[in-house]
């Protein structure tokens, strides 16, 4: 596997609350991607961020990556219902192949 | 409108069975992916196409083939399905490997 274990999980929090979701990598990255499913549907980028990047926002999005630890994480500032899904992380190196990891499954209770 | 589209959506075979799945695209991405998602498993790649007639296997591609004839569309075949391939099958697409862009999913269920 590329994934250490805390990469598969789930996490139940309360509407409001802040949230951050982590993940770790072992091969060449130039990029992480995360993307969140839905039940029933394909999953969807929410955000990217390079390996020149140490943080990238977006809305209420906050990603981070540290190549030195090869360590990504996806924080959701006040969580709304609308986040429960799954969260996905895939770093990508020099190729157009994604590597998905298990997945993080968020509830967001009201 | 940029849309990746997969038929069908439900699909029921029996064991031995040929399955053809399609997908399409209108965003005339040159790549595209088959990925298939299991309980515990994640997305796992079956084949990647960097372009027409330009296909290459991905982590899984044992048991499947496929057939890019057309940029805007490829397809996933399984020749006499067996039970282990029921799960959902992904299509994507991307522009250079960027984004991916994924269809809804076909739930396919091998008797």
């Amino acid at each position: 596997s590329q994934w250490g274990e805390e990469n598969l999980q789930a996490l139940s929090i309360q509407e409001g609350e802040d949230v951050t979701m982590n993940c770790s990598y072992k091969t060449y990255t130039t990029v992480v991607h995360w993307y969140r499913q839905d039940s029933g549907r394909g999953p969807a980028l929410i955000i990217l961020i390079r390996s020149n990047e140490r943080e990238k926002r977006s809305g209420r999005l906050r990603a981070t990556l540290d190549t030195s630890s090869q360590s990504s994480s996806l924080s959701i500032t006040a969580a709304q219902c609308e986040d429960t899904a799954v969260y996905f992380c895939a770093p990508q190196g020099n190729t157009r192949k994604l590597i998905f990891g298990l997945g993080t499954t968020l509830q967001v209770q009201p | 409108d940029m849309k990746v589209t997969q038929m069908p959506r439900y699909l029921i075979k029996r064991m031995g069975e040929n399955v053809l799945l399609e997908c399409g695209q209108d965003m005339s991405h040159e790549t595209m992916y088959w990925y298939r998602q299991d309980p515990g498993l994640g997305l796992q790649l079956i084949y990647i196409s960097y372009d027409v007639d330009s296909n290459s296997e991905g982590d899984i591609p044992k048991g499947y083939r496929v057939s890019r004839k057309k940029r805007e569309h490829f397809s996933l075949i399984l020749d006499s399905a067996k039970t282990n391939q029921t799960s959902v099958y992904f299509c994507a697409s991307s522009l250079w490997g960027w984004e991916q862009y994924f269809g809804p999913g076909t739930r396919l269920t091998v008797l």
